[in-house]
């Protein structure tokens, strides 16, 4: 089946912008992470969603940064007013949750902060 | 919460010798422990993971081995060849801060080279 997709692959953008990314999970994960990985580092802990619970935000940097998930669907990721140091790659991961905690990760999305 | 500790965090090796890759885990509770490969500008993908009710588990030249009584797994490759160059992270569950689900915290990765 399809794997986990991420948009844009790639995004540009001015210092002071806002951006918001996109991932969309397998069908029937209940679970959804974010991370961001900065070049030559490892996965950075951003957020994550389980089913219908309040969502874990002990990862996120700042006040700047939030995320929403529609039911078991489709989440986004929004930085608002974006600065130099937020240029990473922002990987979306899924997985069934509820004990079955592989992750399956989409292709991320490169945000380049100018 | 889970701590996760990976060693070491660049390797370099002769193509057709054997890399090994070792992590530390603190939650005695954990009982699974997944292993990712990610290559330069891909996504990180699950090339082999363990159960805690067995110690050590095989996939063609690739194995990982757990010792729950000293809280460290590994990953090891045998006769190495050049694609398997790339970025190795190991995970393990944690309990998330709000309840009593679990989630992978990762290791640091280690950058495998593998020299013709």
């Amino acid at each position: 089946g399809a794997g986990v997709s991420q948009s844009p692959s790639n995004k540009v953008t001015e210092k002071g912008k806002d951006v918001e990314l996109r991932c969309d999970p397998i069908s029937g994960h209940t679970a959804l992470y974010w991370y961001r990985q900065r070049l030559g580092q490892g996965l950075e802990f951003l957020i994550y969603f389980q089913g219908n619970s309040a969502p874990d935000k002990s990862g996120l940097p700042s006040d700047r940064f939030s995320a929403e998930r529609t039911g078991e669907s489709v989440s986004t990721l929004t930085i608002q007013r974006t600065q130099q140091e937020d240029s990473a790659v922002y990987l979306c991961a899924s997985s069934f949750g509820q004990g079955r905690e592989t992750q399956y990760f989409g292709p991320g999305t490169r945000l380049l902060v100018l | 919460g889970e701590n996760v500790e990976q060693h070491p965090s660049t390797l370099s090796v002769q193509e057709g010798d054997s890399a090994v890759i070792k992590c530390t885990y603190s939650d005695s509770a954990s009982n699974y422990f997944p292993w990712y490969k990610q290559e330069l500008g891909k996504r990180p993908q699950l090339i082999i993971d363990i159960r805690s009710n067995v110690g050590e588990k095989k996939d063609q030249r690739i194995a990982v081995t757990l010792n729950k009584t000293a809280k460290h797994f590994s990953l090891h490759i045998t006769e190495t060849q050049p694609e398997d160059s790339a970025v190795y992270f190991c995970a393990a569950p944690s309990l998330i801060s709000s309840g009593s689900a679990r989630q992978l915290t990762f290791g640091s990765g280690t950058q495998l080279t593998v020299l013709p």
